[in-house]
């Protein structure tokens, strides 16, 4: 089957544009997670789903970033007013079950998109 | 606050050398714990995973990786690289208790394997 898909994969923007991440997760997986990679950082985790609920938004960076996931399915980073900081790869994982103490599952990753804020 | 550490950011080999990637995190309690792969162009990758039992666990393409608790290590190791595992290496952790569904990333090591 498919595996996650991310569009676009290359976004470049304006400083002060909204712009919008989309996350495609493999069927069936109940569980969904953004991180973001900066240059010569690792990813830094910031939001996830369980079905259509984010519990925890507390990893998101700042309140310009928002996300929401539709039916289960697909979900959509939104970060308003951007920022040059804001420039990085945005990745997208999904799980067939929430990863948490004792269950044991695997997050699979998208190819991400590419955000570049001039 | 968790982390971890991948104690070199760039490692070149020849051919047929042997590889160890270097892996520590700060938990004192449970964990589950990942290395990922990005090769060149690609999307991360699944290379193995450990979540309970024999302590040395081995995964695709030749890799393996040993989980020494009282060390806090989980270091990943080839016995004879090829020029196609080019690649960057991360290594991830999920604490039991943490915050549920955060795996937390090292910076990730930077493979260059010369032919």
């Amino acid at each position: 089957g498919a595996g996650v898909s991310q569009s676009p994969s290359n976004k470049v923007t304006e400083k002060g544009k909204d712009v919008e991440l989309r996350c495609d997760p493999i069927s069936g997986h109940t569980a969904l997670y953004w991180y973001r990679q900066s240059l010569g950082q690792g990813l830094e985790f910031l939001i996830y789903f369980q079905g259509n609920s984010a519990p925890d938004k507390s990893g998101l960076p700042s309140d310009r970033f928002s996300a929401e996931r539709t039916g289960g399915s697909v979900s959509t980073l939104t970060i308003q007013r951007t920022q040059q900081e804001d420039s990085a790869v945005y990745l997208c994982a999904s799980s067939l079950a929430m990863l948490r103490g004792g269950y044991q599952e695997t997050q699979y990753f998208g190819p991400g998109t590419r955000l570049l804020v001039l | 606050a968790q982390s971890v550490s991948q104690h070199n950011h760039h490692v070149i080999l020849s051919e047929a050398a042997s590889l160890e990637l270097g892996c520590n995190y700060s938990y004192g309690g449970t964990v589950n714990l990942f290395w990922y792969v990005q090769y060149p162009g690609q999307h991360l990758q699944l290379l193995l995973k450990y979540f309970s039992g024999d302590p040395l666990v081995k995964g695709i393409k030749g890799f393996e990786a040993e989980f020494i608790k009282s060390k806090f290590s989980f270091n990943l190791r080839k016995p004879s690289v090829q020029w196609s595992d080019t690649a960057e290496y991360f290594c991830a952790v999920y604490p039991y208790g943490g915050s549920q569904g955060n795996l937390i990333f090292g910076k990730g090591t930077k493979l260059s394997v010369k032919p």
